[in-house]
Parts: C-alpha cells; sequence; structure tokens
C-alpha cells in the first residue's frame, strides 16, 4: 500500500527556518509528481507547492513564494520542504501527498492528489 | 485575488441525495480548471473522492459521482451514510501550475 510519511515539524520562532521531509514507499517515487498541501488548525486546506517528477516543473503558491523551496530526492523516494523565514500564519499540519497524474493547461502542469501523509504540524511561535 | 466558493455548511437525511457545489468570485468554472473533490473527517488525513471532474479516484463507490451544473463544478453524493459525514473540499487549477482550494463543506447526515 502507498505510504507517505513526513516528518521535521515543530516549534520555530518566528524568520526560523525549517526542513520538512516525507519517505515515500510502495510505489515508484521517481514516476510521480508530488504535492505539499497545509491546514492552518481549524481552517481548510492551501495548496502550497508542487513538483514534477523530474523536477523539470515546480510550483508554488504565492503566500509561500521566495520562502519556501520543495525538493526532491528520487534515489532516497524522499521530497522535501525547506521552509525560511517563517511566519505566525504558516502554522499548520502540512501534508506530503502524490500526485495522479497530470495535465497541461494555461502555461503549467496541474497534479491532483491520489494519496496523502497523515501531516506534520509546524507551529510558528515566539 | 481568485477566490473559490463552497458552501460553508450542508445537510442531508440518510438516504438522501445531495449536490455540494464549487464556483469561483468572478468566472465559471469549466473542465479546463480540473475540479477535484477531497474528503476529510476531522482528525484525519483527507481522502481524495474525484478529480478532472468525473474521475473518481481508486476505491471510491459510485455513490460519489462529479460533474459542472451550470457554471459550477459539483459533486453529488447519492444514498448518502452516516460516515459521509465530512468536510468537502473543492480545489481548482488557476494555469501557470497554480491550485486553489475552495473553503470546504461541512456536512452533516441527520
Amino acid at each position: 500500500e502507498v505510504q507517505l510519511v513526513e516528518s521535521g515539524g515543530g516549534l520555530v520562532k518566528p524568520g526560523g527556518s525549517l526542513r520538512l521531509s516525507c519517505v515515500a514507499s510502495a510505489f515508484t517515487f521517481s514516476s510521480y509528481s508530488m504535492n505539499w498541501v497545509r491546514q492552518a488548525p481549524g481552517k481548510g486546506l492551501e495548496w502550497v507547492s508542487s513538483i514534477s517528477s523530474t523536477t523539470n516543473y515546480i510550483y508554488y503558491a504565492d503566500s509561500v513564494k521566495g520562502r519556501f523551496t520543495i525538493s526532491r530526492d528520487n534515489a532516497k523516494n524522499s521530497l522535501f520542504l525547506q521552509m525560511n523565514s517563517l511566519r505566525a500564519e504558516d502554522t499548520a499540519v502540512y501534508y506530503c501527498a502524490r500526485g495522479a497524474t497530470y495535465y497541461y493547461h494555461s502555461s503549467g502542469y496541474y497534479y491532483p492528489i491520489d494519496y496523502w501523509g497523515q501531516g506534520t504540524l509546524v507551529t510558528v511561535s515566539s | 485575488q481568485t477566490v473559490v466558493t463552497q458552501e460553508p455548511s450542508f445537510s442531508v437525511s440518510p438516504g438522501g441525495t445531495v449536490t455540494l457545489t464549487c464556483g469561483l468570485s468572478s468566472a465559471s468554472v469549466s473542465t479546463n480548471h480540473y475540479p477535484t473533490w477531497y474528503q476529510q473527517t476531522p482528525g484525519q488525513a483527507p481522502r481524495s473522492l474525484i478529480y478532472n471532474t468525473n474521475t473518481r479516484s481508486s476505491g471510491v463507490p459510485d455513490r460519489f459521482s462529479g460533474s459542472i451544473l451550470g457554471n459550477k463544478a459539483a459533486l453529488t453524493i447519492t444514498g448518502a451514510q452516516a460516515d459521509d459525514e465530512s468536510d468537502y473540499y473543492c480545489v481548482l487549477y488557476m494555469g501557470s501550475g497554480i491550485s486553489v482550494f475552495g473553503g470546504g463543506t461541512k456536512l452533516t447526515v441527520l
């Protein structure tokens, strides 16, 4: 069964940095695009970032662009999210999620999600 | 600022049919937005239901169906069951690799 296990969350001060990891198993990781989606406490879901299987295509939400960096290591079946200049509003559970397939339209790719991890909590507070 | 709109809450009787919608604040939703739907129960990770307007994810029963109704995307649940009581989120693709989630609909089965 497909498994996605996130780690790296925790408490960090405003302006600080954190690196999230997601280890995938039971599928050919290098063949799939991946996503990060977050959910602030008691709030809805927010798409954060996507990366294609070969890292050729990377996208970010405006709310994190310039501060967050998505990356992957296909040899280690791992997805990462480097988060810098963290703000209180970045406090959320961060989910790693697999892209089911891909669609190209309007100058970009869309990767709808089929599998989700259980999430890791990031708290930004002084 | 693009806003994806969903009903904040909805209720359905057990065995009944309910249609949740997903719209845009300043445009019509089309298949080019690749409407996608997720289900989430409190404290759990989301579950994928529908993508590309009407393609069911693996293991999703055919009680769940997706469509375009008028100028919105729609998720229809037929024969509602108690364990369908969840939050439902739609997401629309906006182009240039950007996706936007709606605020979610809290569905009550009673």
